[in-house]
C-alpha cells in the first residue's frame, strides 16, 4: 500500500454538486491527519485538520476512519472557486513531525 | 494575518553551481520546514529544524544540502552543486507547535 493514497481524479462537476473525496494511509498508528488546497503552481494551503469526530467547517466535512485507515472530505454546494488540488496530508509516524503528502485529487467545478 | 515569506520566487541557475534560497519564517514560530515539489508529483519532505539544529530529514536531503538559520529571522536552504533534477519548487514551511503547517509562496528552482 502507498503511505498516503488519493484518486488523482479529475472530478468534474457542476456548480452546486456535492463531491466527495477519500484517502488512504499506510500506518495504523498515525495520528495527524489533513486536508490542504493547492491552487495551480502554489503553496498548499490548510484547508482541515481532521479529528476522530470528525468536523466540519462551513460547507466542508471531514471524516476520519481508523478501522479502514481512510479518510474524507466533503464539499457541499460546489463553488466554481473550489477548483484546485485537494491534498491528503498525513503525519504517519508519531514519533516524527515530516508530514507525508498524498499526489492530490483534482476538482474542477464547471458553471 | 502573518505569513511566510521565501526569495527568490524564481531562481535560475547552471548545473553544479550553488543555490542558497530564503526563508523568513512566521515570527513566533519555532519549528522550520524545507519541502519540495518536482512539477507534477508530490509535496516532498526534505528537512525539519527546531532548537537550532535539524531534527528530521529524509532520503533526498543528501550531504548536497543544508540548512541554516543565520539569525534570529531567515531560515536558508543552501544546494552545494546543483544537479538537473534539483529542479523544483521548493517550499518553506513554519509551525508553533509541530503540528499545523504554513507554506511560504515558493521558490521555483530551474538548474539548467
Amino acid at each position: 500500500r502507498k503511505e498516503v493514497e488519493q484518486d488523482p481524479g479529475p472530478f468534474n462537476v457542476p456548480e452546486g454538486a456535492t463531491v466527495a473525496f477519500n484517502c488512504t494511509y499506510s500506518n495504523s498508528a498515525s495520528q495527524s491527519f489533513f486536508w490542504y488546497r493547492q491552487d495551480c503552481r502554489k503553496e498548499p494551503k490548510l484547508l482541515m485538520s481532521v479529528y476522530s469526530s470528525g468536523n466540519e467547517d462551513g460547507r466542508f466535512t471531514a471524516q476520519l476512519n481508523r478501522a479502514s485507515q481512510y479518510i474524507s472530505l466533503l464539499i457541499r454546494d460546489s463553488k466554481l472557486s473550489d477548483s484546485a488540488t485537494y491534498l491528503c496530508v498525513v503525519n504517519l509516524d508519531t514519533g516524527r513531525r515530516a508530514l507525508t503528502f498524498g499526489s492530490g485529487t483534482r476538482l474542477q467545478v464547471q458553471p | 494575518e502573518p505569513e511566510v515569506t521565501q526569495t527568490p520566487s524564481h531562481q535560475v541557475t547552471q548545473m553544479g553551481q550553488e543555490v542558497i534560497l530564503r526563508c523568513v519564517p512566521i515570527s513566533n514560530h519555532l519549528y522550520f520546514y524545507w519541502y519540495r515539489q518536482i512539477l507534477g508529483q508530490k509535496v516532498e519532505f526534505l528537512v525539519s529544524f527546531y532548537n537550532n539544529e535539524i531534527s528530521e530529514k529524509s532520503e533526498i536531503f543528501d550531504d548536497q544540502f543544508s540548512v541554516e538559520r543565520p539569525d534570529g529571522s531567515n531560515f536558508t536552504l543552501k544546494i552545494r552543486s546543483t544537479k538537473l533534477e534539483d529542479s523544483a519548487m521548493y517550499f518553506c514551511a513554519s509551525s508553533a507547535q509541530g503540528e499545523t503547517l504554513f507554506f511560504g509562496s515558493g521558490t521555483q528552482l530551474s538548474v539548467l
